[in-house]
C-alpha cells in the first residue's frame, strides 16, 4: 500500500543553519503530496504542497520539490530560526487508500529544535 | 484552524467510561477525519466521513465510534473497549478531491484517571 518515509528526529540545528528534512513515499499513481507543521500542542497547520511532478510548493521560506524519479519530497530552508522549532509531518494523498480521495497518509513526524 | 473546532482541550476518562469528543467545522467541508497521535507515531486515521450519514473506519477503529448526523459536526465517542486511550486526537476536514489539503482543529488531549 503507500507509505510515507521521513527521517527520524530529532534535529538539532544552530540559528541560521540550513536544513533539509527527507521524505520519500511509495503510491500508485499520482498522489499530491504535503508538508504540515505542528506547534506544542497545537494541531498540524499545513507548511506547503505540490500536486504534481516538478512542482515546487513554498512557504515562509521553506520549499519541496516534487520529484517523480526519486519518488521524493524533501523539506529545505536556507536559514531556520527559533521560532522554527515544530514537528514536521509529510503527507501524500492516495487515490487509493480506503477506496476514497483525499484522505492522507503521514509520516511519522520529524522534530526540529532550532538553538539561539 | 479557526474554522474547527474541537472541545473540550483536555478530557480525563474513568475506567470503563465512554467519552465523547467534538469536532464542528464552519468551512463547509463535505470530508472529516479523526486521527490519533502517539509520541514517535505521527497521525494514525481512527475514522472518515466523506458525506452526511455515512462514515469508514480508519486504520485503528477498534474501540471507537463515529456519527455524522449533520455536515458540520463529527463527534468520535471513545468507548470503553479501547484499552489504551491515552493519546493527543485530531479532528481535520477537507474538500473532496485527492489534491486537496485537509485542515487540522487544535486537538483533545485524553488521558485516564
Amino acid at each position: 500500500g503507500d507509505s510515507v518515509t521521513q527521517m527520524e528526529g530529532p534535529v538539532t540545528l544552530s540559528e541560521e543553519a540550513f536544513l533539509t528534512i527527507n521524505c520519500t513515499y511509495t503510491a500508485t499513481g499520482y498522489p499530491s503530496l504535503f508538508w504540515y507543521v505542528q506547534y506544542p500542542g497545537e494541531g498540524l497547520q499545513l507548511l506547503l504542497k505540490a500536486t504534481k511532478a516538478d512542482d515546487k510548493g513554498s512557504n515562509k521560506g521553506f520549499e519541496a520539490t516534487y520529484r517523480k524519479e526519486t519518488t521524493s519530497f524533501h523539506l529545505e530552508k536556507g536559514s531556520v530560526q527559533v521560532s522554527d522549532s515544530a514537528v514536521y509531518f509529510c503527507a501524500l494523498s492516495g487515490m487509493n487508500y480506503g477506496g476514497s480521495q483525499g484522505n492522507l497518509i503521514f509520516g511519522k513526524g520529524t522534530k526540529l529544535s532550532v538553538k539561539p | 484552524d479557526g474554522g474547527i473546532t474541537q472541545s473540550p482541550k483536555y478530557l480525563f476518562r474513568k475506567e470503563g467510561q465512554n467519552v465523547t469528543l467534538s469536532c464542528e467545522q464552519n468551512l463547509n467541508h463535505d470530508a472529516m477525519y479523526w486521527y490519533r497521535q502517539d509520541p514517535g507515531q505521527g497521525l494514525r486515521l481512527i475514522y472518515y466521513s466523506q458525506i452526511v450519514n455515512d462514515f469508514q473506519k480508519g486504520d485503528i477503529a477498534e474501540g471507537y465510534s463515529v456519527s455524522r448526523e449533520k455536515k458540520e459536526s463529527f463527534p468520535l465517542t471513545v468507548t470503553s473497549a479501547q484499552k489504551n486511550p491515552t493519546a493527543f486526537y485530531l479532528c481535520a476536514t477537507g474538500d473532496r478531491g485527492s489534491n486537496q489539503p485537509q485542515h487540522f482543529g487544535d486537538g483533545t488531549r485524553l488521558s485516564i484517571l
